[in-house]
């Protein structure tokens, strides 16, 4: 059974601090990953999306990265601003062969930026 | 393209009371999903249709959830005799068949409170 986790479950930083958000999974049988944003009693906001054959995926200050070996991602946010607080999720879409179904989640980083 | 849009946004009702939520993916996404967001995890997965088919139901539809999507457009999630448990965010999300990554896109949720 696919298991995803995040850590850690919360995490402050002062503004302008590079950072990093960690995901695992426990089966490396997956047809890709996503990154999501989501703002306090928001819906899900995709930010990357990482297909199984890739190492990684970059937008504007994000960074993700993909090792299906080991079963880990992270996404790298540089030069941080108040405004990336918010709380990330990681989904993994399991099965090689899983061609459009369920995401599974992972609980989620919360993100607090600090001016 | 306005996005997935979900009604309604908020939902108080009391124990016992059946209540029904519409989902409207973007235009020509032909696969959409319904997850349920309790506070402080991430979103579980419940089902998903391809046009009007509904191909997978999670464990967690208990026989009180039933979702439709009849003209492969729109979709309604019903819930029976609501119990204190079903609190939650309620989000849909849609993807296109067409892309080759299947990425969802979310709605904003609608928020359920069951007294």
């Amino acid at each position: 059974k696919q298991e995803v986790t995040q850590i850690p479950a919360a995490l402050s930083v002062p503004e302008g601090e590079n950072l990093v958000l960690n995901c695992s999974f426990t089966d490396s049988a997956i047809y890709n990953l996503q990154w999501f944003r989501q703002d306090p009693g928001k819906g899900l906001t995709s930010l990357l999306l990482i297909q199984s054959s890739q190492r990684e995926q970059t937008s504007g200050r994000l960074n993700a990265s993909l090792d299906k070996s080991s079963g880990r991602s992270t996404l790298y946010i540089a030069a941080s601003q108040p405004g990336d607080s918010a709380t990330y999720l990681c989904a993994v879409r399991p099965g090689i062969y899983n061609q459009g179904g369920k995401l599974i989640f992972g609980q989620g980083t919360e993100l607090s930026v600090k001016p | 393209d306005t996005g997935v849009s979900q009604d309604p946004r908020h939902k108080i009702t009391k124990r016992g009371q059946n209540v029904t939520f519409r989902c409207d993916p973007i235009s020509e996404h032909n696969r959409l999903y319904w997850y349920r967001q309790t506070l402080g995890q991430g979103p579980e997965f419940l089902t998903y249709f391809q046009n009007e088919a509904q191909l997978e139901k999670s464990r967690l539809l208990s026989d009180r959830f039933s979702a439709e999507r009849p003209k492969g457009s729109f979709s309604t999630l019903e819930i029976q005799r609501t119990e204190q448990g079903d609190s939650a965010m309620y989000l849909c999300a849609s993807s296109p068949w067409t892309s080759g990554t299947y990425e969802q896109y979310f709605g904003p949720g609608t928020r359920l409170t069951v007294t």
